[in-house]
């Protein structure tokens, strides 16, 4: 059975600075991996999307990476902003048809200005 | 914008009170469907899959007489927390996807659900 884990479970750094979110999963059969973000009281947002082939995803101070084999993806940060404060996600969807995703418990990141 | 719609956002009922969610997606026909709980705090969790013109298929420890599924439709599935109580009261959110497993889930933005 699929398990996701997210480490730290929680991290509060200073306006600025950048940061690694950590996330492992148990099984490689995966078709992709994402990363969500999710303000309280709120639903998912989709931050990134990686698919099994690829190493990492892009998109403005957010880089996801990918290492299948270790069963391993990180979420980087740059320049960290109070509004980035929020709980990150990480899903992987495993592989055998239309699968739902298994959700690790998440990283709540406080940013202080 | 939004590709799967979740309604109402929001509900504060009775003890006793039968609530219904509904999921809809936008844009595209969702054959199956995903239904996940998700506690303060906690992570989502999968509570069944929601199988357009068939029957649900529930997660181990989910009452499915408790948590009517419907999907009648490959644009809507319906959720309907029968009796509700107090324990009840979490954040209920759906997902829709297509059968290729390498495009991306779409979320509605969730229902909480207060049972007083």
């Amino acid at each position: 059975k699929q398990e996701v884990t997210q480490i730290p479970a929680a991290l509060s750094v200073p306006e600025g600075e950048n940061l690694v979110l950590n996330c492992s999963f148990t099984d490689s059969a995966i078709y992709n991996l994402q990363w969500f973000r999710q303000d309280p009281g709120k639903g998912l947002t989709s931050l990134l999307l990686i698919q099994s082939s690829q190493r990492e995803q892009t998109s403005g101070r957010l880089n996801a990476s990918l290492d299948k084999s270790s069963g391993r993806s990180t979420l980087y940060i740059a320049a960290s902003q109070p509004g980035d404060s929020a709980t990150y996600l990480c899903a992987v969807r495993p592989i055998g048809g239309n699968t739902p995703l298994v959700f690790g418990k998440g990283t709540r990141l406080s940013v202080i200005a | 914008g939004a590709v799967v719609s979740q309604h109402p956002s929001w509900v504060i009922c009775k003890s006793g009170t039968s609530v219904k969610i509904e999921c809809r997606s936008l844009d595209f026909q969702a054959t199956t469907m995903f239904w996940y709980r998700q506690f303060p705090k906690q992570s989502l969790m999968l509570m069944a899959t929601s199988n357009e013109g068939s029957k649900a298929t529930y997660e181990q420890g989910v009452e499915k007489d408790k948590f009517l599924i419907n999907h009648a439709s490959l644009t809507l599935s319906t959720l309907t927390v029968t009796s509700a109580h107090p324990e009840d009261s979490s954040f209920y959110i759906c997902s829709a996807g297509t059968r290729q497993g390498g495009q991306p889930q779409h979320f509605g933005d969730g229902t909480r659900l207060s049972i007083l």
